[in-house]
């Protein structure tokens, strides 16, 4: 059973719009989110971590986690056609070094 | 920045041959990692390493093995590759936290 479920699929938002993408943990033993990038034809590359209730903003990037509900969400604000990619929600226990990745929301920015 | 280089970058190869995928990092990180993407998919981990000459099995292990033999260099290797195992395979090495990904091998099996 898969730890990590994401939506939804597939995002299209316009230029200077607000992009928000969903994440769910099914396992209360794994709880800290991070949220990774792929543009097409690269390798992942680590957007940001949140391992707190509440907010963390990084630039026009803002999670918000709920541990009660294990839930956390992925705003862009001002969506630019650069922020087209793969996003994946990933969690992670404080016991290994596991991490467990979603299967990812295909953000399409239009000009 | 953190660096994570696979080589080949793409390979394709026959039914019932051995092919063997190679990951370095300069990185210093104890933890290395190989995953395995199918088109429009997610990250599935297929084995994984926290110290030189020891490795474990990820979430779908079956085809494929590893060998770490320093803390640098990390590969997987498909001793009888089939048509199931066309993929794009990534490489990440990590110091307990953010994981970094290497650029990814295409590997096409006819």
């Amino acid at each position: 059973q898969q730890k990590v479920q994401q939506s939804p699929e597939s995002l299209s938002v316009p230029e200077g719009g607000m992009a928000s993408l969903n994440c769910t943990s099914s396992d209360r033993n794994f709880q800290y989110f991070w949220w990774y990038r792929q543009h097409s034809g690269e390798g992942p590359k680590a957007l940001m971590s949140i391992f707190s209730d509440g907010d963390k903003k990084e630039g026009r990037f803002t999670a918000h986690l709920n541990k009660a509900s294990l839930h956390v969400s992925l705003h862009i604000r001002d969506s630019q056609p650069s922020d087209s990619a793969l996003y994946f929600c990933a969690v992670s226990s404080n016991s290994n070094n596991r991490i467990f990745f979603g299967d990812g929301t295909q953000l399409v920015v239009k000009p | 920045e953190a660096a994570v280089t696979q080589s080949p970058r793409s390979k394709v190869a026959v039914t019932g041959g051995k092919v063997t995928l190679s990951c370095h990092q300069t990185n210093n990180h104890d933890y290395m990692y190989w995953y395995r993407q199918d088109t429009g998919h997610g990250l599935r981990l297929i084995h994984y390493s926290y110290v030189a000459d020891s490795t474990e099995k990820g979430d779908i292990p079956d085809g494929y093995k590893a060998s770490r033999p320093s803390q640098e260099n990390f590969s997987l290797i498909l001793e009888l590759a089939s048509l199931s195992q066309t993929a794009v395979y990534f490489c990440a090495s990590s110091d307990r936290d953010e994981q970094y990904f290497g650029p990814g091998t295409r590997l096409t099996v006819l």
